[in-house]
């Protein structure tokens, strides 16, 4: 089982319209949470942290349940230009600080 | 304004070539990462490096090499032991006193194996 997974979609959905992406993890150890967001052919870049509160950012919110361990985006309003790949990233704080990437969710908007 | 440089952008092996890969950063921070991505996959781990120094394995380090000599730069070595070479790499950077911050990427360098 991998230690982050995610539905790799493609997502296909026409703009305006609201998503949703979860991921999963598996080591409870987990203390920090992250969503990446990567365009294609380039690197990764910070979109947000996910704090255990929940937390938004204009049209983007994150949301955490370490019970069920478990992370979510959901992104309203959705444009154009948020087409691109949707990074879960979790961090463990052990002897050395492990960062582990999801493999990723494709979303295309369409006009 | 500080980040983090990967050269070059595009490079090009031969069978049996060891080629290395460079990354230098100007934003003061502690540990350093090597990671490859493969098409429609994941990021993947190859070497980390907390300190000067000192440089962990990662999961996939057969066929890589790194050292850390100075803070700024992390370069990552491809020897010709590593079989299937052919991917993008990315290095990152993340300031040992902001953890839960996330990383810094740079661009990244994509090899071939020609």
């Amino acid at each position: 089982r991998k230690e982050v997974e995610q539905d790799p979609g493609p997502f296909n959905v026409p703009e305006g319209a609201t998503v949703a992406f979860n991921c999963t993890y598996s080591n409870s150890a987990s203390q920090s949470f992250f969503w990446y967001r990567q365009d294609c052919r380039k690197e990764p870049k910070l979109l947000m942290s996910v704090y255990s509160s929940g937390n938004e950012d204009g049209r983007f919110t994150a949301q955490l349940n370490r019970a069920s361990q478990y992370i979510s985006l959901l992104i309203r309003d959705s444009k154009l230009s948020d087409s691109a790949t949707y990074l879960c990233v979790v961090s463990v704080y052990s002897s050395a600080s492990k960062i582990i990437f999801g493999s990723g969710t494709r979303l295309s908007i369409r006009p | 304004d500080g980040g983090i440089t990967q050269s070059p952008k595009y490079l090009f092996r031969k069978e049996g070539q060891n080629v290395t890969l460079s990354c230098e950063q100007n934003l003061n921070h502690d540990a350093m990462y090597w990671y490859r991505q493969d098409p429609g996959q994941g990021l993947r781990l190859i070497y980390y490096s907390q300190i000067v120094n000192d440089f962990q394995k990662g999961d996939i380090a057969e066929g890589y090499s790194v050292s850390r000599e100075k803070k700024e730069s992390f370069p990552l070595t491809v020897t010709s032991a590593q079989k299937n070479p052919t991917a993008f790499y990315l290095c990152a950077s993340q300031s040992k006193d902001r953890i839960g911050y996330g990383y810094t990427f740079g661009s990244g360098t994509r090899l071939t194996v020609v």
